[in-house]
């Protein structure tokens, strides 16, 4: 499987700016996912990340809010713009190999004050 | 993709065997279930998937009913390490990795001392 490094680990933040989440993986990959994890609940996809192309977002979430890059193969960043207290979540980015389990990022924690 | 439904909440002897069962009546016939895990603050592992047939690797089985409509992950001897909210999750064939995972609320195990 994957290996995944997600920086940074956690990070506490002003409203009103932006931070930006990288993904780097040790394979190249086709698809990365970004994920959310609000406190206390499962995971929401956010977007999937295509090399090459725009990403595409899952309902309730816009690429303003939540733009992605994917420069190659390997990497990829989400930014979460214009933060507000209600954007603290763990973010999470994700790929798969082949047709077995996908291989998480140990995630990012952000706090908004 | 098919929906799944998964009690809130099981206890386990540390030692004993956990079941977690999982309903996934709307299944189709191309459709995987995966199962995974997520113990606190840490990013969601791949512990085993299968089609319909029973799977067994290092860290579990999978027993999937012959009409495919529920499973059941067995942990053969919980550890207090197995603490963790297990999610069952159906995905489509198609795609290979390139598909996206649909997390519902998952299973809040804790093995007890």
């Amino acid at each position: 499987s994957a290996v995944i490094s997600q920086k940074p680990s956690r990070d506490i933040c002003q409203r009103g700016t932006s931070l930006t989440i990288q993904c780097q993986v040790d394979s190249q990959v086709t698809m990365m996912f970004w994920y959310r994890q609000q406190p206390g609940q499962s995971l929401t996809l956010i977007a999937t990340a295509n090399q090459g192309s725009e990403a595409t977002y899952e309902s309730g979430f816009v690429i303003d809010k939540f733009p992605i890059s994917r420069p190659n193969l390997t990497f990829s960043t989400l930014t979460v713009s214009n933060m507000s207290p209600e954007d603290s979540s763990i973010y999470l980015c994700s790929v798969g190999k082949g047709d077995y389990g996908y291989t998480f990022g140990s995630g990012t924690r952000l706090t908004v004050v | 993709d098919a929906k799944t439904t998964q009690p809130t909440s099981m206890d386990c002897a540390e030692g004993r065997a956990a079941n977690l069962p999982c309903n996934h009546s709307t299944i189709s016939g191309n459709e995987y279930v995966y199962w995974y895990r997520q113990i606190h603050s840490q990013g969601p592992q791949y512990i085993i998937h299968g089609l319909k047939n029973n799977e067994t690797n290092e860290m579990a089985s999978l027993i999937i009913t012959e009409d495919r409509k529920s499973s059941t992950l067995i942990l053969p001897h919980a550890t207090l390490r197995d603490t963790a909210v297990y999610y069952c999750i159906v995905r489509s064939r198609s795609g290979g990795s390139n598909y996206k995972l649909t997390f519902g609320k998952g299973t809040l195990l804790t093995v007890n001392p």
